[in-house]
């Protein structure tokens, strides 16, 4: 079946640095979707990118979706305390009723002040 | 509040008792998946419903998991005889699907934390 892996598990930055999360589909995927989930807390959606190549920015955070449609990248620059949390993509696949989101382990992001 | 609701928020049983929870989805989507997450985990899916029908279940839902839908609206997710392996945060999303475009956007309910003793 469909894999969604993401890289890396973990990351600690200090605050002010950059981070980036990524992501790679077994398959090709018709979106891809990210969500944040703070400590303690639910995923809450943040964005999705439907087309090959896509780029969207959310004030500091811009996301990817490469030519191919299998891999994604999430990136913050200058991180601050409040974007602690673990970021999750979430692949998009199949059509109609067949559709379906399949989610990565995440990336625990810790930012020290 | 309009958002995707789940009751209880926290349950605490013995093994071997059955538990059974509620999730209330956003009024108009028409989906309503459910997921178990474990602790540095992503959520991993269950099984998810299209209006009334259950579409899929996962592989992970075994004999003892039942969820229903029986009005298209709210469903509940029953686990039987429960093992210490179940204890896990079950979250609900809805969402509200268009089929000819292949998007979709889940609302996550906060969960329900079950804990087997």
């Amino acid at each position: 079946g469909q894999q969604v892996m993401q890289i890396p598990q973990y990351q600690h930055v200090q605050e002010g640095e950059d981070f980036t999360t990524y992501c790679n589909s077994s398959t090709t995927l018709s979106n891809i979707q990210w969500y944040k989930q703070r400590p303690g807390g639910h995923p809450v959606f943040l964005i999705q990118l439907v087309k090959s190549g896509e780029v969207k920015k959310q004030k500091r955070l811009t996301f990817q979706f490469g030519e191919a449609k299998k891999n994604s990248s999430l990136h913050i620059t200058a991180t601050q305390t409040t974007d602690v949390g673990t970021y999750f993509c979430a692949g998009g696949s199949g059509g109609g009723s067949n559709y379906k989101l399949t989610f990565g382990k995440g990336t625990l992001l810790t930012v020290n002040p | 509040d309009t958002g995707v609701s789940q009751d209880p928020r926290h349950k605490i049983t013995k093994r071997g008792q059955n538990v059974t929870f509620r999730c209330d989805p956003i009024s108009e989507h028409n989906r309503l998946y459910w997921y178990r997450q474990t602790l540095g985990q992503g959520p991993e899916f269950l099984t998810y419903f299209q209006n009334e029908a259950q579409l899929e279940k996962s592989r992970l839902l075994s004999d003892r998991f039942s969820a229903e839908r029986p009005k298209g609206s709210f469903s509940t997710l029953e686990i039987q005889r429960t093992e210490q392996g179940d204890s896990a945060m079950y979250l609900c999303a809805s969402s509200l699907v268009w089929e000819y475009r292949g998007e979709e956007t889940q609302y996550f309910g906060p969960g329900t934390r079950l804990l087997v003793l």
